[in-house]
């Protein structure tokens, strides 16, 4: 059974960090794109980050772009997500999920978040 | 890279059929055949239903169906029932090689 488990989430003030851990199973790690995906309660879906099955390539959006950075241990079957310099804004639920395919692949398997509440 | 569009809500009654839109542009929808649509129910994850436009993900009824035309997707629901009652979620691959959401639709099966 596939599985993906987010950990890390909690509650910071603005200016602070925090690690974000997707851990996977259920299938061969090493072959799946793994994305960061956030939720606002209440609110829509926003895509954050991607990673491809091997570590070299990333991409983010514009929002998180030189704040958040997304990595991987393969060994581990893990992805991370780095969360520094956090605002007021970047409170949301933040979902890690496993892309169908390699590169344009949409979202087959989804964690069940994790919580960030960023507040002072 | 701007949210896909889509209505905010539309709702059916049981057994009826509805369609619900995602309108991109010509750098996501309008270019790739890789528009998704997910079901969320509240306090739950999202669930994938359609991939690659129209394909059906393992489990899903065939009451769901996909397709696009131009910059426009669509997600249509036949035959409503009652747990179909959620927010719809499309998303689509860019061409910046990003994903980008809809802003999400809440279902309502009166």
């Amino acid at each position: 059974e596939v599985q993906l488990v987010e950990s890390g989430g909690g509650f910071v003030q603005p200016g602070g960090s925090l690690r974000l851990s997707c851990a996977a199973s259920g299938f061969t790690f090493t072959y799946y794109w793994v994305h960061w995906v956030r939720q606002v309660p209440g609110k829509g879906l926003v895509w954050v980050s991607r990673i491809n099955s091997d570590g070299i390539s990333t991409s983010y959006a514009d929002s998180v772009k030189g704040r958040f950075t997304i990595s991987r241990d393969n060994a581990k079957k893990t992805v991370y997500l780095q969360l520094n310099s956090l605002r007021v804004e970047d409170t949301a639920v933040y979902y890690c999920t496993r892309a169908q395919y390699s590169g344009p692949g949409g979202f087959d398997y989804w964690g069940q978040g994790t919580l960030v509440t960023v507040s002072s | 890279q701007s949210a896909l569009t889509q209505p905010a809500s539309v709702s059916g009654s049981p057994g009826q059929s509805i369609t619900i839109s995602c309108t991109g542009t010509s750098n996501d929808v309008g270019r790739y055949n890789y528009v998704t649509w997910f079901q969320q129910h509240p306090g739950k994850a999202p669930r994938l239903m359609i991939y690659d436009v129209s394909d059906r993900w393992s489990g899903v009824s065939n009451r769901f169906s996909g397709s696009k035309s131009g910059n426009t997707a669509s997600l249509t629901i036949s035959g409503l029932q009652a747990e179909d009652e959620a927010d719809y979620y499309c998303s689509s691959y860019t061409s910046n090689t990003t994903q980008v959401f809809g802003g999400g639709t809440k279902l309502t099966v009166l």
